[in-house]
């Protein structure tokens, strides 16, 4: 069975400094992997996905993940973080062998401190 | 047309009555989900269309009956719901259900059952 562990609930960072949200997977088989953002009383918006082409992964607004097959992780960072980062973070994991359900973590919420 | 759009947004009913919530996209995709969020917590899949037919239904209770007319259309009719129902109802697409393609979601129906 697929699965994705979110450690840590909240995370408060200072404007400015390093965003780091963690995210480790569990799969019998390589997986495709995707964080998601969602802001108050909205849907959920595509931030970057892991698809095997790269393990370092571009996304928007400034973040990126690495993935470490040894260490089943795909953790999410962004250099500087910004007021406008404060929202909840979602990663989320599918199988690679036509698995119709996506999986998500039990989010973070990211807090930014002025 | 990138998005998906959910109606109505907001949604309040009785535990008699009859209502339906509307998903529609326009990007040409062929799977069509619902899911259901609670408060803090992830979202939960609740049904899964794959060219317009129902490949999965999450053991999901009776009075939640979905419908997909055409392809770029999702409904969920509700009828005769508890309050526990009450919840974000987020519709998502997707090109297909196969591995690596990103699911991309509505703005979400705020349901609250009296």
């Amino acid at each position: 069975a697929q699965s994705v562990t979110q450690l840590g609930s909240h995370v408060s960072v200072s404007e400015g400094a390093l965003v780091l949200l963690r995210c480790n997977y569990s799969s019998s088989v390589p997986p495709y992997l995707f964080w998601y953002v969602q802001y108050p009383n909205q849907g959920l918006q595509l931030l970057l996905k892991y698809t095997s082409a790269a393990t370092l992964v571009k996304g928007i607004n400034g973040f990126e993940a690495e993935f470490k097959k040894s260490e089943t992780s795909f953790h999410l960072t962004k250099p500087s973080a910004h007021m406008s980062d404060a929202a909840e973070y979602f990663c989320a994991v599918r199988l690679n062998f036509g698995n119709e359900k996506l999986t998500f973590g039990t989010g973070t919420r990211l807090t930014i401190i002025p | 047309d990138t998005e998906v759009t959910q109606t109505p947004k907001h949604l309040v009913m009785g535990m008699t009555n009859k209502k339906s919530l509307k998903c529609e996209q326009h990007m040409g995709h062929r799977a069509m989900y619902w899911y259901k969020q609670k408060a803090k917590k992830p979202p939960e899949l609740m049904f899964v269309y794959s060219y317009e037919k129902l490949s999965i239904n999450e053991s999901v209770p009776s009075r939640f009956s979905p419908e997909c007319p055409n392809s770029s259309l999702l409904n969920l009719h509700l009828h005769a719901l508890q309050p526990e129902d009450s919840a974000l109802y987020l519709c998502a697409s997707s090109l297909h259900t196969l591995s690596g393609v990103e699911s991309f979601f509505g703005p979400g129906t705020r349901l609250t059952v009296l």
